[in-house]
């Protein structure tokens, strides 16, 4: 089942920040966040695999709520090249074992204007 | 700098055609997935490998879709006879998959498939 992410959009000044959620309703292993710009394939951000894990890549972060099976991505500061698609993936547990199979949501439009 | 790379990179053919698509994974990477852009569905898996066996095709429509790892350099997506339904941006992933920390997907340029 595919995970909910809010909002569906978001439009910036240059400097600006941004929170994305991403919602499952099952049980998760790990969540993982894409960036897709227009015309081009899927990049990776970060993954996050412990509940209550917290991650940086410049001025994107994210974490990660376990329990109540969550996900959030958080832009500061935000930059024109930050604008884009932003996926989060996520994989349901299955025992001990993952294979990374990833179910996307359906994205969050950020536009960052100068 | 290591790729994924997708050929070819656009195809446009007739119903009832059949489309081969390819994907050479980024050397040593041993999980390839095949996904399905559209409007509409967003980004859907259709198919992974680890070690070039199959896992997971249940995403696939079975009487046309075919997927294949004929050996650790080419993946290989089939379509039998395509459909108007079938037009998308598939896109090749592949990623290392030792550890879980280790499995990010690294995404090819897709192929953007039009049925007409």
């Amino acid at each position: 089942q595919q995970p909910v992410q809010s909002p569906q959009a978001v439009i910036l000044r240059e400097g600006e920040d941004a929170v994305i959620n991403c919602s499952s309703s099952k049980a998760l292993y790990s969540v993982h966040w894409y960036r897709q710009k227009h015309g081009e394939a899927p990049v990776f951000l970060m993954i996050l695999l412990k509940g209550g894990e917290q991650k940086g890549h410049e001025k994107i972060s994210a974490s990660f709520n376990e329990k109540k099976q969550q996900s959030s991505l958080y832009l500061t500061a935000s930059q024109l090249s930050y604008s884009g698609t932003y996926f989060c993936g996520t994989e349901a547990r299955a025992g001990g074992t993952s294979y990374g199979k990833l179910t996307f949501g359906q994205g969050t439009i950020l536009t960052v204007h100068p | 700098d290591a790729r994924v790379t997708q050929t070819p990179r656009h195809k446009v053919t007739e119903m009832g055609q059949e489309v081969t698509m390819r994907c050479q994974p980024i050397l040593g990477h041993n999980t390839v997935f095949w996904y399905r852009q559209t409007m509409m569905q967003g980004l859907e898996l259709l198919a992974y490998f680890r070690n070039r066996a199959p896992l997971d095709d249940s995403g696939m429509p079975k009487d046309r879709f075919s997927a294949e790892m004929p050996d650790a350099t080419l993946a290989t997506l089939k379509i039998q006879p395509s459909e108007p339904r079938d037009s998308a941006v598939y896109f090749c992933a592949s990623g290392l998959g030792i550890t879980p920390s280790s499995y990010e997907q690294y995404f090819g340029p897709g192929t953007r498939l039009t049925v007409t």
